[in-house]
């Protein structure tokens, strides 16, 4: 079965980079027409979906976080990854990686996440 | 931006039914997924598509889906199923979470 791991510094400064690595494992990240997505969750607070890649490079990103990220896949690497610029306090999180699969009837598609991710933290501190 | 709204606590008695709402504009035109997440472990799919549990998932759990609320239905409530849960959309291609629901078994 697929496993998902994520990877990358615990403590970015602020104004710098945030950078993570999801790793796929079980199974090639090319096949079965997934997207896969990144999703944060700052401690003790709710869950917030970050963005999303198709393995041909396709991408969809939250509004509110648009301007600052970028996604990107590596399928010779079996790894998605994850840059988030001008970082500060707001974005220290526990950032999860995860699998889209999806249904789409009448024109319209439906994903949900499965599976997860480990998560792992990300503390933004000078 | 489209909103999930979620109960910030539900309580049950152990071996009750607990039924968790997700509240969204005529949700009912959308698929909800629900997510279980236990202190420290990362989200744990437990219903997708309104009413289909994935594979390991108890037949306790269920989920209807109507007109502006969703609804997830954890009967016979054990210990073991004190968490928080997430209910969840795709609109407008964005990924949308309700607020989460801490349950707490008495």
């Amino acid at each position: 079965q697929v496993q998902l791991q994520e990877s990358g510094p615990g403590l970015v400064k602020p104004s710098q980079t945030l950078s993570l690595t999801c790793t796929v494992s079980g199974g090639s990240i090319s096949s079965g027409s997934y997207y896969w997505s990144w999703i944060r969750q700052p401690a003790g607070k709710g869950l917030e979906w970050i963005g999303r890649i198709y393995t041909s490079g396709s991408t969809n990103y939250n509004p509110s976080l648009k301007s600052r990220v970028t996604i990107s896949v590596d399928t010779s690497k079996n790894q998605f990854s994850l840059k988030l610029n001008s970082v500060t306090a707001a974005d220290t999180a526990v950032y999860y990686c995860a699998r889209d699969p999806g249904y789409c009837s009448g024109g319209s598609c439906f994903y949900w996440f499965d599976p997860w991710g480990q998560g792992t933290l990300v503390t933004v501190s000078s | 931006s489209y909103e999930l709204t979620q109960p910030l606590s539900v309580s049950v008695a152990l071996g009750q039914t607990a039924r968790i709402t997700c509240g969204g504009n005529n949700i009912g035109s959308k698929n909800v997924h629900w997510y279980q997440q236990k202190p420290g472990q990362a989200p744990v799919l437990v219903i997708y598509r309104d009413n289909n549990r994935p594979s390991g998932i108890p037949e306790r759990f269920s989920g209807s889906n109507s007109g502006n609320t969703a609804t997830l239905t954890i009967s016979r409530a054990q210990a073991g199923d004190e968490a928080d849960y997430y209910c969840q959309v795709w609109d407008s291609s964005t990924g949308v979470f309700g607020g989460g629901t801490k349950l707490t078994v008495l």
